[in-house]
């Protein structure tokens, strides 16, 4: 089965620093990576996606991740930090069986200090 | 404009009294998936639906119950109420082609 952990429930930043946020999964099946943002009082959206090809996967905002299949590590890092991602981010990996699934992580919420 | 929307975003309601949350999607998906938002869970798929007419359990589908009779629509029956119930529940939608899934705005629903 695949699974996604998040390191980190709460992450805090200073406005202007480095954005770490860390992605484990499993997967018997090559992996196709999703990063979802939320923002307070609102649905999920798209941030960035790896399914094939290059590793390193720009997003919206300056947001990317990298995908390291031999760390089975899907970080997503941005080098400034906006007050305006302060929000909740979820790691998820596509699910084998039908229904194209995806399965979540339980999200990191980030806070952006000044 | 590409949507999915859902109905109401809020709701309280008591124990045992039925409700119906709605979901609508204008992109022609063929999936279509409700989920519940827990702190410190994460999200948890109920149902999803392959097509029209074409349902399945989720991780926790106890309690609920969903129809698609059409390719658009994807309600939420909880038929019998709960506290445990309570939760933000998120509606999405995706196509074959894809794994990118589309989200609703959110219900957040309270049971009293």
């Amino acid at each position: 089965a695949q699974s996604v952990t998040q390191l980190g429930s709460h992450v805090s930043v200073s406005e202007g620093a480095l954005v770490l946020l860390r992605c484990n999964y499993s997967s018997s099946v090559p992996p196709y990576l999703f990063w979802y943002v939320q923002y307070p009082n609102q649905g999920l959206q798209l941030l960035l996606k790896y399914t094939t090809g290059a590793t390193l996967v720009k997003g919206i905002n300056g947001f990317e991740a990298e995908f390291k299949k031999s760390e089975t590590s899907f970080h997503l890092t941005k080098p400034s930090a906006h007050m305006s991602d302060a929000a909740e981010y979820f790691c998820a990996v596509r699910a084998t069986g039908g229904g194209n699934k995806l399965t979540f992580g339980t999200g990191t919420q980030l806070k952006v200090e000044l | 404009e590409a949507q999915v929307t859902q109905n109401p975003r809020y709701l309280i309601t008591v124990t045992g009294k039925k409700l119906t949350v709605t979901c609508s999607q204008n992109m022609n998906h063929e999936y279509m998936s409700w989920y519940r938002q827990d702190p410190g869970l994460g999200l948890r798929q109920i149902y999803y639906s392959m097509n029209v007419e074409v349902t399945d359990k989720g991780d926790v589908p106890e309690g609920y119950k969903v129809s698609r009779k059409e390719k658009r629509n994807f309600p939420l029956i909880l038929e019998s109420p709960s506290p445990n119930q309570t939760s933000l529940y998120f509606c999405a939608s995706w196509p074959t082609s894809s794994y990118e899934q589309y989200f609703g705005p959110g219900t957040r629903l309270t049971v009293t």
